[in-house]
C-alpha cells in the first residue's frame, strides 16, 4: 500500500521557468511533509517542510502547497537552476516513521 | 561537523551470503533509521533505533536485521541474500524521534552502501 505517491517519474524544464513537482498521500494521520532532493551518489538532503496544519511554506526559491482536502501537496521552485536537477523525493511523517514517495527526476536545461 | 558516515560504500555479494553494514551517525544524534532505495520503489523503511532500542519496524522479512550499540552507531545485517536485496541502503539520524513544537523531524542521511547481489 503506497500512502505517499509520486506519479511523475521525470519532468524536464527550462532554466528560469518554474518547476512544479506534485505529491499525493492517502493517510490523513500525516503531521509533517517534507521534502527531499538526491544526487547521484550521494544521499538525500532536506529542503522543506511543512505542518499539516499550514497550506503553504517558503523558503527562498522554494515553495511547498499542501491542500488537506485533496490530499495533495506541490513543490514548486522558482527559477529552476540547472544546480536544482536532481531526483525529488516527497515524504510524510506519522509518529516517527518518514513514508517516502517513488521520486521524481528533475532536470533543468540551461 | 561530521556527517552521517556509512561503510562500505560498494560490494558485491553472491546469493545466501550475508552482510553486515554500517552507520555512524551525526555526533549527539540518538535516533538512526535504515531505507532501501530500489529503482521505482522509492525509499522503504526497515526499522529505526533509539537509545540502543528498536522504536520502528517495517515490512521486511526477518532476513533483514540491525541493532544499535551505546554510542549509537548502528549495523544491519541482511542474511540469506537474494538478487533482490540489491539495492542502495540508506542510514540516517536525527535528534530526536519525533516531531516537536519547533517542527518536524528532520533526517539527516549518509551517502549510502550500494549492495549488489550475484
Amino acid at each position: 500500500d503506497q500512502q505517499v505517491k509520486q506519479n511523475s517519474p521525470s519532468l524536464s524544464v527550462q532554466e528560469g521557468r518554474i518547476s512544479i513537482l506534485n505529491c499525493d498521500y492517502t493517510n490523513s494521520m500525516f503531521d509533517y511533509f517534507l521534502w527531499y532532493k538526491k544526487y547521484p551518489a550521494e544521499g538525500p538532503t532536506f529542503l522543506i517542510s511543512i505542518s499539516s496544519i499550514k497550506d503553504k511554506n517558503e523558503d527562498g526559491r522554494f515553495t511547498v502547497f499542501l491542500n488537506k482536502s485533496a490530499k495533495h501537496l506541490s513543490l514548486h521552485i522558482v527559477p529552476s537552476q540547472p544546480g536544482d536537477s536532481a531526483v525529488y523525493f516527497c515524504a510524510a511523517t506519522s509518529g516517527s516513521r518518514l513514508t517516502f514517495g517513488e521520486g521524481t527526476q528533475l532536470t533543468v536545461n540551461p | 561537523k561530521a556527517g552521517v558516515t556509512q561503510t562500505p560504500r560498494y560490494l558485491i555479494k553472491t546469493r545466501g551470503q550475508q552482510v553486515t553494514l554500517s552507520c555512524s551517525p551525526i555526533s549527539g544524534h540518538r535516533s538512526v533509521s535504515w531505507y532501501q532505495q530500489t529503482p521505482g520503489q522509492g525509499l522503504q523503511f526497515l526499522f529505526e533505533y533509539f537509545s540502543e532500542t528498536q522504536r520502528n519496524k517495517g515490512n521486511f522479512p526477518g532476513r533483514f536485521s540491525g541493532r544499535q550499540f551505546s554510542n549509537s552507531r548502528s549495523e544491519m545485517n541482511v542474511s540469506t541474500l537474494e538478487l533482490g536485496d540489491s539495492a542502495l541502503y540508506l542510514c540516517a539520524s536525527s535528534l530526536r524521534t519525533l516531531p516537536s513544537r519547533s517542527g518536524a523531524n528532520v533526517l539527516t542521511f549518509g551517502a549510502g552502501s550500494r549492495l549488489t547481489v550475484l
